[in-house]
């Protein structure tokens, strides 16, 4: 079974805060993604790789960076936090798109912005 | 471009009774997969049934879908809720090399 580790698990800033959010995944998928899950608008793509030093724009992009430095790692930066960031972040990765090859996921990054 | 809609945000049953959730796509590529991802609370969403075979039932854990591409849907389906099924349920497309496009997802609770 793929694995996809998320860090932190939970995390409470203030607006205007510095934030990291950590993934890692130990099977060598070139594809990793991150999404943000809120009642009603369910999983949104912020960010997603396709491999070391590649970044590409989802569809809710705005208010946060991303970097792949690894095969493994990828991270989610948000400079200025706002409250409207607090929400429930997953990181997931696969083999492929646009084929059967399925998304694996961590367990969440929980994010409050005061 | 590509999406899917799940009308349904919330479902409420009755242990016992089936269940029938909604998923319709649209796609403007032939090759479409179709999945549905199942989310208990405090776990991983992980991978509960995919299909992309025309009219072919795909069935796991109890539940099985369907995909008609005639009408885009690929509903799911369970012949009797329990329980341990309350859940979020995402339904989402991947298709011509894009990108996966999830729905907004169905909060399913079941009650005694």
């Amino acid at each position: 079974e793929a694995a996809v580790t998320q860090s932190p698990r939970n995390k409470v800033t203030v607006t205007g805060g510095n934030v990291t959010l950590s993934c890692r995944q130990t099977n060598s998928h070139n594809y990793m993604y991150w999404y943000r899950q809120d009642t009603g608008h369910g999983l949104r793509l912020i960010h997603y790789s396709y491999g070391a030093g590649n970044l590409q724009i989802g569809d809710v992009p705005d208010g946060y960076k991303a970097t792949r430095t690894t095969q493994e790692d990828f991270f989610l930066l948000l400079e200025l936090a706002s409250p409207s960031q607090t929400s429930l972040y997953f990181c997931a990765s696969s083999d492929a798109q646009g084929t059967n090859e399925r998304l694996f996921f961590g367990h969440g990054t929980k994010l409050s912005v005061l | 471009g590509d999406s899917v809609t799940q009308k349904e945000g919330l479902v409420t049953l009755t242990e016992g009774l089936p269940v029938m959730l909604n998923c319709t796509y649209q796609t403007i590529y032939s090759n479409a997969f179709l999945f549905w991802y199942v989310h208990y609370l405090n776990e991983s969403p992980r991978l509960l049934l995919k299909s992309s075979t025309d009219n072919k039932r795909t069935e796991h854990q109890g539940f099985h879908a369907t995909l008609h591409k005639s009408s885009s849907s690929f509903h799911l389906q369970k012949s009797s809720a329990q329980l341990s099924d309350s859940a979020l349920y995402y339904c989402a497309l991947s298709a011509g090399y894009q990108n996966f496009y999830f729905g907004k997802g169905t909060s399913l609770t079941v009650i005694p």
